[in-house]
């Protein structure tokens, strides 16, 4: 069966700190793979997608960046962080083209001070 | 793009009743409707979906039911019980280039009173 695995669960950052979040899922091959972002109490929002080996489609301008260097894995990277930065930050899978269906990992709370 | 709204925000029920929360989206291409119950510090759990070429789907408790001409879903929880008591999402797909985009509603905060 499939698995997905975030790390680090939680994250404490200073404005101004590089970041890098990884994702990685197991159990398939050739996933399309979703970075979202959910700040405290509000919805999700769709930040990057990858539909295979180098490939990012980025929704929202930001200082935000993604990239996908091996088939199974997606990172998420910041230069320098911003307290607008803080949220629950989620990888999502889908292993069908055609199906739509999205699974989420456990997901990374990250706390920008 | 598309535009997903979400009624109600809140909804409280006491256990034993039936909960509705409905959606609407924007984009008639939309062919693809999941919904996500999210527990507090939990990740989005995909509960049920449905197809644009399906009116109605159920599985146990819940059900959805989609309108394609008015653009609205719902999910329907019946014989509600206090775990259902989360917060849940619908959302809205258009298919793209090898990629389904998900655009989510703002969520509704489903409270099982006992």
């Amino acid at each position: 069966s499939q698995t997905i695995h975030q790390w680090p669960a939680t994250l404490v950052q200073p404005v101004g700190s590089p970041l890098s979040l990884e994702c990685t899922v197991e159990g398939t091959s050739n996933p399309n793979l979703y970075w979202y972002r959910q700040a405290a109490g509000r919805g999700l929002q769709l930040l990057f997608y990858s539909v295979g080996i180098g490939q990012i489609s980025s929704e929202v301008p930001q200082n935000l960046s993604a990239s996908r260097p091996q088939d199974r894995q997606f990172i998420l990277s910041s230069k320098k962080l911003l307290l607008s930065d803080s949220g629950f930050y989620l990888c999502a899978w889908s292993v069908l083209r055609d199906s739509g269906e999205q699974y989420f990992g456990p997901g990374t709370r990250l706390t920008v001070t | 793009g598309e535009n997903v709204e979400q009624h109600p925000s809140t909804l409280s029920v006491q256990e034993g009743d039936s909960a509705v929360i409905k959606c609407t989206y924007s984009d008639s291409a939309s062919n693809y409707f999941p919904w996500y119950k999210q527990e507090l510090g939990k990740r989005p759990q995909l509960i049920i979906d449905i197809r644009s070429n399906v009116g109605e789907k159920k599985d146990q408790r819940i059900a959805v039911t989609l309108n394609k001409t008015a653009k609205h879903f719902s999910l329907h929880i019946t014989e509600t019980q206090p775990e259902d008591s989360a917060v849940y999402f619908c959302a809205a797909s258009i298919p793209g280039a090898g990629s389904y985009q998900l655009t989510f509603g703002k969520g509704t905060k489903l409270s099982v009173i006992p």
